[in-house]
């Protein structure tokens, strides 16, 4: 079992749907990211968190650290979120490497 | 601001040939500096870091090495490539433990 598990792996939605991607992990972390990989293989740092919720824009990400549960929102969703969207944590032991999950491949319809 | 520049950007390789990707981070000082990898439909992997001029790290045995000769160049190379060293490479770089990290725009390697 991966360390970070994401679901769903595929999403496929319409323009304007609210948009919700789940990431939990089972290893201690100090802190948690989520990344935005588009066609081209360029990676986007969207969000860095250890508690509560963050939002920008019309992202939005919450951690539950109890549950070892993190998951980002997009409201509103248009053709230009589809991408690969990565949660990857922080250990708490070996605190400059990141785990990844496997990625959530979104695709937004017009 | 800080930047990172790697390159090339794609690169086709015959099998057995050597390999030297560069990766250069501008506008900070002793970065912590990583090396990823994806194949084809898989995750992330960590390949390498490094917390100092000439101090890395491997994390899983390959055919790969890593060097930083200096404080904001990382270097990933190869005697001899294999098939399965075909995929695409990312640089990265963060200020220290639990930092953000900022990736390079990556470099898709295939081995023929």
């Amino acid at each position: 079992k991966n360390e970070v598990e994401q679901s769903p792996q595929n999403l496929t939605a319409q323009e304007g749907e609210f948009i919700t991607i789940n990431c939990s992990y089972s290893v201690g972390i100090s802190a948690l990211h989520w990344l935005q990989q588009h066609p081209g293989g360029g990676i986007v740092s969207l969000f860095m968190l250890s508690s509560g919720k963050k939002k920008h824009g019309r992202l939005i990400a919450t951690i539950n650290i109890q549950e070892k549960h993190s998951s980002l929102h997009i409201t509103a969703s248009h053709p230009r979120d589809s991408a690969v969207y990565i949660c990857a944590v922080h250990l708490i032991q070996g605190a400059q490497k990141l785990v990844f999950g496997q990625g959530t491949r979104l695709t937004i319809n017009p | 601001s800080q930047t990172i520049h790697q390159w090339p950007a794609t690169l086709v390789q015959p099998v057995g040939s050597p390999l030297s990707l560069e990766c250069t981070v501008e506008g900070t000082s002793n970065p912590n500096l990583y090396w990823y990898r994806q194949a084809a439909g898989r995750g992330l992997q960590l390949l390498f870091y490094s917390v100092g001029i000439g101090q890395i790290s491997s994390e899983v045995p390959q055919n790969l090495s890593a060097s930083r000769p200096q404080d904001r160049q990382f270097i990933l190379s190869s005697k001899k490539l294999l098939l399965s060293d075909s995929g695409f490479y990312l640089c990265a770089w963060n200020g220290g433990d639990s930092q953000p990290q900022h990736f390079g725009d990556g470099t898709r390697l295939s081995i023929l």
